[in-house]
């Protein structure tokens, strides 16, 4: 069965760059036609997807942060990371990482990670 | 971006009723409508894909129907781990986005 663990500080400076990792455990990375996504949770509000991406290469990104977002995946570790660039208090969250799977013609996230809290603060 | 505005944003019941959660597209989005529960420090959970199908060890309870731009998850009988926040997400397409949740309160 696979799992999702969330992985980095949790607490950043402002302007600094959030870099979190997703270990995948119980089924490979790679696994064909699998989404690999990031989302983040603003404290009592709901869900914000960030971004996703297949393994291979191919990554969509949220337009509303895509200057500031990257993702990258290592097969190597099962993992996949998120980094947020030029943070701001507006930024603190708990952020989620989960897998997309397709259910014929449609993609559903399946399987959360726990989370992992994110503070933004000097 | 497909806005998706659910209804009620909160709502009281009690153990045994039957309980309906309605979501609304901006714009058509067929049947590319996902239902998720989440309940408080944990991540969500799946419920419903494609608008009316059940995910793999969800009650039967839960149903989703709908297609377009309007969409219902229904509870036929509300059993005390129920008691939760709901979104509905659309996957139409990108950027995906979640309506802004309904909290299901124990009257």
């Amino acid at each position: 069965q696979v799992q999702l663990q969330e992985s980095g500080p949790g607490l950043v400076k402002p302007s600094q760059t959030l870099s979190l990792t997703c270990t995948v455990s119980g089924g490979s990375l790679s696994s064909g036609g699998d989404f690999w996504t990031w989302i983040r949770q603003h404290p009592g509000k709901g869900l914000e997807w960030i971004a996703y991406t297949y393994y291979g290469g191919t990554t969509y990104y949220n337009p509303s942060l895509k200057s500031r977002i990257t993702i990258s995946v290592d097969t190597s570790r099962n993992q996949f990371s998120l980094n947020l660039t030029a943070v701001t208090a507006a930024d603190t969250a708990v952020f989620y990482c989960a897998r997309g799977r397709w259910f014929g013609n449609h993609v559903g996230l399946d399987v959360w990670g726990q989370g992992t809290t994110v503070t933004v603060s000097s | 971006d497909v806005q998706m505005t659910q209804s009620p944003s909160s709502l009281s019941a009690s153990v045994g009723d039957r309980v309906t959660i309605t979501c609304r597209a901006s714009q058509s989005i067929s049947n590319y409508l996902n239902w998720y529960q989440q309940k408080p420090g944990k991540a969500p959970k799946l419920l419903i894909y494609a608008a009316s199908s059940l995910q793999s060890g969800v009650p039967s309870r839960f149903s989703g129907s709908g297609s377009g731009t309007d969409f219902t998850l229904t509870i036929s009988s509300l059993q005390p781990e129920d008691f939760a926040t709901y979104y509905c997400q659309q996957s139409y397409n990108t950027p995906i986005t979640f309506g802004q949740g309904t909290r299901l309160e124990i009257k």
